[in-house]
């Protein structure tokens, strides 16, 4: 009964390169949420997602960041041009659809990503 | 904005000792907290919830206290064990239909053997 996955668990890149990181939900949640994580710091809510939608992504910076969840397939979170500030831990969780308003999320490893 | 914070960044105790880990919100209207365990280098494990229309519950070993009179939260692990050793976050929901957890800094938790 797998947990939340993601991959990379490290993930080393230079200024100005691209960086993908995944995650695949638990089996039958269909709400992914990303955090990232700044060091010795607690989480920061980046974006909201359900399959094929985006549904907050009022913690995402403006520029250079995107997400998508799309109908089959893992979660992305892709970060454009990479700077020294983007190197922090990013924690996918997810959630199943309740009704009645459970609010537990289960997180993933996180990817820990370093810009050189 | 709103946010949540802790009042020690770090706490030590003896093994066998209770340990008690504090949180102060600021968002008079949320009304769904919880408390994450993260050991290094992993993700944030849920440990125990709490609702605003709830003042105390109990889980193993593990209590957490709701005062909304002076919006504090905490969290008290009774004889605490080497493997309580982590940094522990509270957090509370944001509102909205979201349901995104803004957390505090944390404190970290070190148990002396």
């Amino acid at each position: 009964n797998a947990g939340v996955m993601q991959n990379p668990r490290h993930l080393v890149r230079r200024r100005g390169q691209e960086a993908r990181l995944r995650c695949s939900p638990m089996k039958g949640h269909s709400h992914v949420y990303w955090y990232r994580q700044l060091p010795e710091e607690g989480l920061k809510f980046m974006v909201y997602l359900q399959k094929e939608n985006i549904i907050d992504e009022s913690g995402m910076p403006k520029e250079r960041f995107s997400a998508e969840f799309p109908k089959e397939g893992p979660s992305i979170l892709r970060i454009q041009q990479v700077v020294r500030g983007d190197s922090a831990a990013y924690f996918c969780a997810s959630s199943p659809f309740v009704p009645s308003g459970s609010y537990e999320q289960y997180f993933g490893p996180g990817t820990r990503l370093t810009v050189t | 904005g709103e946010s949540v914070g802790l009042h020690l960044p770090t706490l030590s105790v003896q093994e066998g000792d209770n340990s008690i880990i504090n949180c102060a919100y600021s968002n008079s209207a949320s009304d769904y907290f919880i408390w994450y365990k993260q050991e290094s280098g992993k993700g944030p494990q849920f440990i125990i919830d709490i609702r605003s229309n709830m003042d105390k519950r109990q889980g193993q070993r593990v209590t957490v206290l709701l005062n909304k009179t002076v919006k504090h939260l905490s969290l008290q692990i009774a004889a605490t064990q080497p493997g309580d050793s982590a940094v522990y976050f509270c957090a509370e929901i944001g509102g909205g239909a979201t349901n995104k957890l803004i957390f505090g800094t944390g404190t970290l938790l070190a148990v002396q053997p």
